[in-house]
Order: structure tokens, then C-alpha cells, then sequence
């Protein structure tokens, strides 16, 4: 089946450095691959999304690479701040031909940016 | 701006309660989504519809049941609610197609006493 690994943190970084936050995928076919990010007592929002391999998929200065060699799609940005405090989930959608399809999710990742 | 709006943020029933949790989208989306989301194990899919009155389970369908009587509207039924069902239910929608991102309700907080 489908599956999601992401590290589970939580993440802890200075305002400013460098994030990676690392997802490794294990699906059949071709799917699109997706970053939810959820802010405190919110639901999730889209941050970005990449549908075939090597495309990159970028959004407030976050970015990912669909890589289809290491089944990955880490998360980076260059400079984080306080409010990118949030619990990031990695999730693929898989190919369908049409149809509805839930994703699925991994565990989610907890970074916390620290003034 | 797409919205999906869960009709309650948190609500407290008792064993054995029937509960109903809906969830309405403004955005005339195809597809409906109600996830499941517990500390350690992300969100996990329950039932999804792509259509009025078509469901499809999810991963975790047990002890739940939907109803898509109008295409905005996705409830959520737990027949006999238990402790274990003590959890943030997330509902999503969507337009068909692999590539369509979902949209996320606010969630609803959910205690079984």
C-alpha cells in the first residue's frame, strides 16, 4: 500500500536558519506529491504540491523537488521565522485515473522557531 | 476563497450516543473527505464521496457511517459513539482529478466521556 515517512520532531530552530524537514514515500504508479502545513487550533491549509518527478513545487518561500530516484520530497527554506511555528505534514495523492481519492498523510513534523 | 465549514469546533457525548458531525463546502467540489486525526498517527482517512449519495470507505470506516444528501454537505455518523472515537475529525473537499489540492475544515474536537 501507499505509505508516508516524515520525521516526527518536534523541530527546534533559531529565527533565521536554514529548515529541512525530510519525506521519503512508498507508492505504486505516479503520484502527486503535497506539504499541508497546520497552525495552532486550525485545519490544514496547502502550502505546496509537485505532480510529476523532478517538478518543484514552491510557496512563501518554502520549496520541494519531486524526486522519483529516492522517493523523496523534502521540505526547505532558506530563513525561517516565529510564525513558521507550525506542524508540517508531508501526503501523497495516488494516481487514480479519475475518481476521488483520500490522500495520505505522514505522522506530521512539529518545528518550533525560537526568537 | 474556498470554505469549508465544520459545524462545531468541539463538542462532549456520552458512550453509546449517536453522533452526527457535518460539514458544508461553498464551493461546489465533487469530492468530500472526512479524516481522523490522533497524536503520533496523523490524519487517517475514514469514508470519502465523489458524488451525491456515493461513499467509499476510507482506511478506519468502522464504527462510522456518511450521508452526501446534497453535494455541499458530508456528515459524519457514529453510530454508537465509544472512548476510543475521542479525536479531531477533519473534513476536506475537493474538485475531481489526481492533482486537485483539498481543502480543509477547521476541524472538530470530539470527547466521548
Amino acid at each position: 500500500g501507499n505509505s508516508v515517512t516524515q520525521m516526527e520532531g518536534p523541530v527546534t530552530l533559531s529565527e533565521e536558519a536554514f529548515l529541512t524537514i525530510n519525506c521519503t514515500y512508498t507508492a505504486t504508479g505516479y503520484p502527486s506529491l503535497f506539504w499541508y502545513v497546520q497552525y495552532p487550533g486550525e485545519g490544514l491549509q496547502l502550502l505546496l504540491k509537485a505532480t510529476k518527478a523532478d517538478d518543484k513545487g514552491s510557496n512563501k518561500g518554502f520549496e520541494a523537488t519531486y524526486r522519483k530516484e529516492t522517493t523523496s520530497f523534502h521540505l526547505e527554506k532558506g530563513s525561517v521565522q516565529v510564525s513558521d511555528s507550525a506542524v508540517y505534514f508531508c501526503a501523497l495523492s495516488p494516481y487514480s485515473g479519475g475518481g476521488a481519492d483520500g490522500l495520505t498523510f505522514g505522522k506530521g513534523t512539529h518545528l518550533i522557531i525560537q526568537p | 476563497d474556498v470554505k469549508v465549514t465544520q459545524s462545531s469546533r468541539y463538542l462532549v457525548k456520552r458512550t453509546g450516543e449517536k453522533v452526527f458531525l457535518e460539514c458544508v463546502q461553498d464551493m461546489d467540489h465533487e469530492n468530500m473527505f472526512w479524516y481522523r486525526q490522533d497524536p503520533g498517527l496523523g490524519l487517517r482517512l475514514i469514508y470519502f464521496s465523489y458524488d451525491v449519495k456515493m461513499k467509499e470507505k476510507g482506511d478506519i470506516p468502522e464504527g462510522y457511517s456518511v450521508s452526501r444528501e446534497k453535494k455541499e454537505r458530508f456528515s459524519l455518523i457514529l453510530e454508537s459513539a465509544s472512548t476510543n472515537q475521542t479525536s479531531m475529525y477533519l473534513c476536506a473537499s475537493s474538485l475531481l482529478g489526481q492533482n486537485q489540492p483539498q481543502h480543509f475544515g477547521d476541524g472538530t474536537r470530539l470527547s466521548i466521556l
